[in-house]
């Protein structure tokens, strides 16, 4: 059964950091891009980033360019997103969520919640 | 950046009607365009991929169809579990852009 599990979220204040993890299981994790997708409470889905298999290629969301970084270890089954200067406007739930062909997420994780706040 | 608009936000429907939902987007993306059910509390649910193939698993009550920049999603007969949000997704570049979602509510 494929697994996603989000782990790190919490309270942090502006500017702060935090570092978001999700474990997988029951597949191949180095065979798929994955991605973070990210749910403002009460509002809509937007993608936040993605990674290549081999970790060697990244893409990003215009808005956290420069202050989050996505990474994998293959390794250790683990997808990772590293937010710095939190803005107000990070605040939202995070998904993790692995690629299909053609870039739909078939399989999500149950979410984070990354709260930013003074 | 391609914007993905979806129509209605909202609507309200009974056990049993058609549904149907529309997505447009920004410029021509083909027929990358994927569903999602969303329900409260809990990820969102692939039903449709490349604009009109079946996610496994999702009932035939649902398709989709369209190609360029309009889109549609069709439950043909809503049931009860039916009642969630739904978004629309295009694949067609990075960054992958999302419609802003369709409550669909019980009348």
């Amino acid at each position: 059964e494929v697994q996603l599990v989000e782990s790190g979220g919490g309270l942090v204040q502006p500017g702060g950091s935090l570092r978001l993890s999700c474990a997988v299981s029951g597949f191949t994790f180095s065979d798929y891009w994955m991605s973070w997708v990210r749910q403002a409470p009460g509002k809509g889905l937007e993608w936040v980033a993605k990674i290549k298999p081999d970790g060697r290629d990244t893409y990003y969301v215009d808005s956290v360019k420069g202050r989050f970084t996505i990474s994998r270890d293959n390794a250790k089954n683990s997808l990772s997103l590293q937010t710095n200067s939190l803005r107000t406007e990070d605040t939202a739930v995070y998904f993790c969520a692995r690629e299909e062909i053609g870039s739909y997420f078939g399989y999500w994780g149950q979410g984070a919640l990354v709260a930013v706040s003074s | 950046d391609i914007q993905m608009s979806q129509s209605p936000s909202s609507l309200s429907a009974s056990v049993g009607d058609r549904v149907t939902i529309t997505c447009r987007a920004s410029q021509s993306i083909g027929v990358a365009l994927g569903w999602y059910q969303q329900k409260p509390g809990k990820a969102p649910n692939l039903l449709i991929y490349a604009a009109s193939s079946l996610q496994s698993g999702v009932p035939s009550r649902f398709s989709g169809s369209g190609s360029g920049t309009d889109f549609t999603l069709t439950v043909s007969s809503l049931q009860a579990e039916d009642f969630a949000t739904y978004y629309c997704q295009q694949t067609y570049s990075t960054p992958l852009t999302f419609g802003g979602g369709t409550k669909v509510e019980i009348k």
